[in-house]
């Protein structure tokens, strides 16, 4: 079963603009991951947060963490044709093995 | 490009046939965990394989096996298709205990089952 939502489940922006998407999940993790897919095809790892985190900063990428409200954000900022993809949070229990349970995604579609 | 491969990349089967699906990890992981991701959907856990045994189970049913080389390749094998199965099957690969974000996907094999 999925871990969670992703909100939006489809997102269209202009190229430049700030690109904001949401996770949700269900249980306690150890850490929340998001991913990139091109087209169906393999997943990229695109960045990392703890859950003693709350804010983590890579290039364009800007993820927070709220363990309370049990969700995630990840904000992309000056987007670009190439940012087109599909986005997806991960979470990894506490003695799961590090077992990805992967949310819903939301479909970017960046307009040129 | 990550070093994990997968083969083959697209695959035809019918209902109530058997299918293998193979992973080759990258070089130094000994970690293989198999996903199944429906059209539409973020990808489920099938199982993980350590040192060629398996390492934990997601929900699924006993039809879905599978094997891990010494090599650390691996297979997934797949009994008494069902047009449900249609999906896109991905593998990753890490090495034990260091942290999730060193896993790498495959490509992936993308399966139909008419």
């Amino acid at each position: 079963s999925q871990q969670g939502e992703e909100d939006p489940q489809a997102l269209s922006i202009q190229e430049g603009e700030n690109a904001t998407m949401n996770c949700s999940y269900k249980t306690s993790i150890n850490n929340l991951q998001w991913y990139r897919q091109n087209s169906g095809r393999g997943l990229v790892h695109l960045i990392l947060i703890r859950s003693n985190e709350r804010e983590k900063h890579s290039g364009r990428l800007r993820v927070t963490l709220d363990t309370s409200k049990k969700s995630s954000s990840l904000l992309i900022t000056a987007s670009r044709a190439a940012d087109t993809a599909s986005y997806f949070c991960a979470t990894d229990a506490p003695f799961g093995n590090e077992k990805l349970t992967f949310g819903t995604g939301t479909r970017l579609t960046i307009i040129p | 490009e990550t070093g994990v491969t997968q083969s083959p990349t697209h695959l035809i089967k019918t209902r109530g046939q058997q299918v293998t699906l193979r992973c080759s990890s990258q070089s130094g992981h000994n970690t293989v965990s198999w996903y199944q991701q429906a059209l539409g959907q973020g990808p489920q856990f099938i199982f993980q394989y350590y040192r060629e045994e398996e390492n934990g189970r997601g929900n699924f049913p006993p039809r879905f096996s599978g094997l891990q080389f010494p090599n650390y390749s691996s297979e997934l094998n797949v009994n008494a298709l069902e047009l449900d199965d249609s999906a896109l099957y991905l593998c990753a690969s890490r090495q034990q205990w260091t942290g999730p974000e060193t896993q790498y996907f495959g490509p992936g094999t993308r399966l139909l089952v008419l």
